[in-house]
């Protein structure tokens, strides 16, 4: 594989409590995004980021920051996870300026409760 | 706007039947196109891409799609499929606003005995 791990896998939390996601990659990748899978919207755009410390906004971002320290991992956190973030959410990587799209995780199955 | 279309949600087939499924584009969506195939509980993998050149690109497991820019569609095709095949599939171009990938909806292709 590409070598990229989000961890958890599977999540259960509770409306109100802070959750955070971890994505580490191995390659080096300048770029990573986090994206939400819901079923009948496909996958959207959580946040991004172009470099370490550099971070903007997808089209989904409220509820959610993201922070990126080191090149290999990126964190999307739920400062209060709310039920409607119950969702699927997968990292992607890709290399700078390509055109030759992304490698996935296998995403992380958060359930709000 | 920006947008990739998949205009069947899902589409069941006969194993060893031909396969189309369907793709269009918003023609301010770069035309690096892609698809991507998730089976069940797992990431999204690389199907195939077009990026320049060749209409006509092949990819693994023996799919195929042809970039069509007069009819700004990327028609995915497979002429026998298999029982392995089950899936969802995503077509996906640059062109959100932070010039990244955006998804279409997905079509859940289910191959029937």
């Amino acid at each position: 594989d590409a070598g990229i791990t989000q961890s958890p896998r599977h999540k259960v939390t509770e409306t109100g409590t802070p959750v955070t996601l971890r994505c580490h990659q191995t390659e080096n990748h300048r770029y990573m995004y986090w994206y939400r899978q819901d079923p009948g919207h496909g996958l959207r755009l959580i946040h991004y980021s172009y470099g370490v410390k550099d971070t903007d906004k997808g089209e989904v971002s409220d509820g959610y920051s993201v922070s990126r320290s080191k090149t290999e991992d990126f964190l999307l956190t739920l400062e209060s996870a709310t039920s409607s973030q119950t969702s699927v959410y997968f990292c992607a990587i890709s290399r700078q300026g390509s055109n030759y799209g992304y490698t996935f995780g296998s995403g992380t199955r958060l359930t709000v409760v | 706007a920006q947008s990739v279309t998949q205009l069947d949600s899902q589409v069941p087939v006969f194993e060893e039947a031909p396969v189309e499924l369907r793709c269009n584009y918003s023609s301010s969506v770069s035309v690096y196109l892609f698809w991507y195939v998730q089976y069940p509980n797992q990431g999204l993998q690389l199907l195939l891409k077009y990026l320049s050149g060749s209409t006509l690109v092949k990819g693994i497991n023996g799919f195929e799609a042809e970039f069509n820019k007069s009819q700004t569609s990327f028609h995915l095709r497979k002429p026998s499929v298999h029982i392995s095949d089950t899936a969802e599939y995503f077509c996906a171009g640059y062109g959100g606003s932070q010039g990244n990938l955006i998804f279409g909806k997905g079509t859940k292709l289910s191959v029937k005995p």
